[in-house]
């Protein structure tokens, strides 16, 4: 079965400082993965996705995730945190290879300080 | 254009009431969700629409009744809902369900709050 799991439940950092949001995942084949965002009040916002083409996945607002099968991780990051960037991160995986429901992760809150 | 619409954005109502979620999307989807948020937790599905025919119903209640009356369109119908059932619903759209590369957009949900 497919899964992911997020490792932090909340990570602060500094804005101008680097974010990692860690993310693991299981899967029985190569799986797709996604991170959405969620703004306070807000929907989903996708950030990024890995459907099987370069490990290096570059998303909007200067996210990017990379995927380590030897890991089993899809960690997100970012070189330089911004104010706005505060918000709930969610890694996803795609629940089997013939649909696109999902499974999400339990998110990660990202603060970000001044 | 990748937007999803979702009227209204706040709702609130009684056990006994009835009332309408709607969700909308002009970008040719034949596909289309709704997901249940509850607070500080990940989305949870509930149906899966599929050229206007329900594919997957994740063994929602039967106070919970969605309906897709064109490629454009999805409601989901309340009736009798309960306190717990106040949360964030959340619509997704995306071209098909059966090709893995496709992408699922979100509106911005309704916030139901069942008195």
């Amino acid at each position: 079965a497919q899964s992911v799991t997020q490792l932090d439940s909340h990570v602060s950092v500094s804005e101008g400082t680097p974010v990692l949001l860690r993310c693991n995942y299981s899967s029985s084949y190569s799986p797709s993965l996604f991170w959405y965002v969620q703004h306070p009040n807000k929907g989903l916002q996708l950030l990024l996705k890995y459907t099987s083409a370069a490990t290096l996945v570059k998303g909007i607002n200067g996210f990017e995730a990379e995927f380590k099968k030897s890991e089993t991780s899809f960690h997100l990051t970012k070189p330089s945190a911004h104010m706005s960037d505060a918000a709930e991160y969610f890694c996803v995986v795609r629940k089997n290879q013939a649909g696109t429901a999902l499974i999400f992760g339990k998110g990660t809150t990202l603060s970000v300080s001044s | 254009d990748t937007e999803v619409t979702q009227t209204p954005k706040h709702l609130v109502m009684g056990m006994t009431n009835k009332k309408s979620l709607k969700c909308e999307q002009h970008m040719g989807h034949r596909a289309m969700y709704w997901y249940k948020q509850k607070a500080k937790k990940p989305p949870e599905l509930m149906f899966v629409y599929s050229y206007e025919k329900l594919s997957i119903n994740e063994s929602v209640p039967s106070r919970f009744s969605p309906e897709c009356p064109n490629s454009s369109l999805l409601n989901l119908h309340l009736h009798a809902l309960q306190p717990e059932d106040s949360a964030l619903y959340l619509c997704a759209s995306s071209r098909t369900v059966g090709v893995n590369t496709d992408t699922q957009y979100f509106g911005p949900g309704t916030r139901l709050t069942v008195l």
